[in-house]
């Protein structure tokens, strides 16, 4: 079955280190995105990608990085710059050419501070 | 720019009685619509969607929504809940020019089914 894949499940930073969470999809979709959720806040776009090898800032980009070097790849990096990055992050993909095609999400990844 | 809100935060409801979760959005362009439900420590499933034609759509699980252009509205309905229905719920709202590459959520309703 096609979908989107998330790892890890939960995460957990140490002060000052940078973390990594993977974000694969074989749904052969154009645009990939990265979404925060913050309890009554609802999903906050973080970056997004509509092709390889671009990628765009979203609403709260600071503190975060992203590569878009494969189409089925959007890493996302959450840097030491990040003060607050106890969160729940959603990755999402949807078809570029089909305007109204809504976003498939993955399962997340819960990081948490030590 | 787009926003949505949905003002009801929580809404507790019996088991097999209806329920209504609000959802209002502002746009200067028409828009497409759409609720996800998100189960805890999952990600968000679509539960239905508003493109065009007509204004009630329905969805999974006996889910149903009412587009209203005037009141700009979408609220979505059931008629009778069931337990596995207790989940947050998310009203998004996307413009027919940038479609769904930029989806905008509300806060999210958190409904919770009792016995």
């Amino acid at each position: 079955d096609g979908g989107i894949t998330q790892s890890p499940k939960y995460l957990f930073r140490k002060e000052g280190q940078n973390v990594t969470l993977s974000c694969e999809q074989n749904l052969n979709h154009d645009a990939m995105y990265w979404y925060r959720q913050d309890p009554g806040q609802g999903l906050r776009l973080i970056y997004y990608s509509q092709i390889v090898n671009d990628f765009q800032k979203g609403d709260i980009a600071e503190g975060y990085s992203v590569s878009r070097e494969k189409k089925e790849s959007f890493p996302l990096t959450v840097t030491s710059a990040q003060k607050n990055p106890t969160a729940f992050y959603l990755c999402a993909s949807s078809n570029r050419d089909w305007n109204n095609q809504p976003q498939h999400f993955g399962d997340g990844t819960r990081l948490s501070i030590l | 720019a787009q926003s949505v809100t949905q003002l009801d935060s929580q809404v507790p409801v019996f088991e097999e009685a209806p329920v209504e979760l609000r959802c209002n959005y502002s746009s200067s362009v028409s828009v497409y619509l759409f609720w996800y439900v998100q189960y805890p420590n999952q990600g968000l499933q679509l539960l239905l969607k508003y493109l065009s034609g007509s204004t009630l759509v329905k969805g999974i699980n006996g889910f149903e929504a009412e587009f209203n252009k005037s009141q700009t509205s979408f609220h979505l309905r059931k008629p009778s809940v069931h337990i596995s229905d207790t989940a947050e719920y998310f009203c998004a709202v996307s413009d027919m020019r940038t479609g769904a590459n930029n989806l905008f959520f509300g806060t999210g309703t958190r409904l919770t089914v009792i016995p």
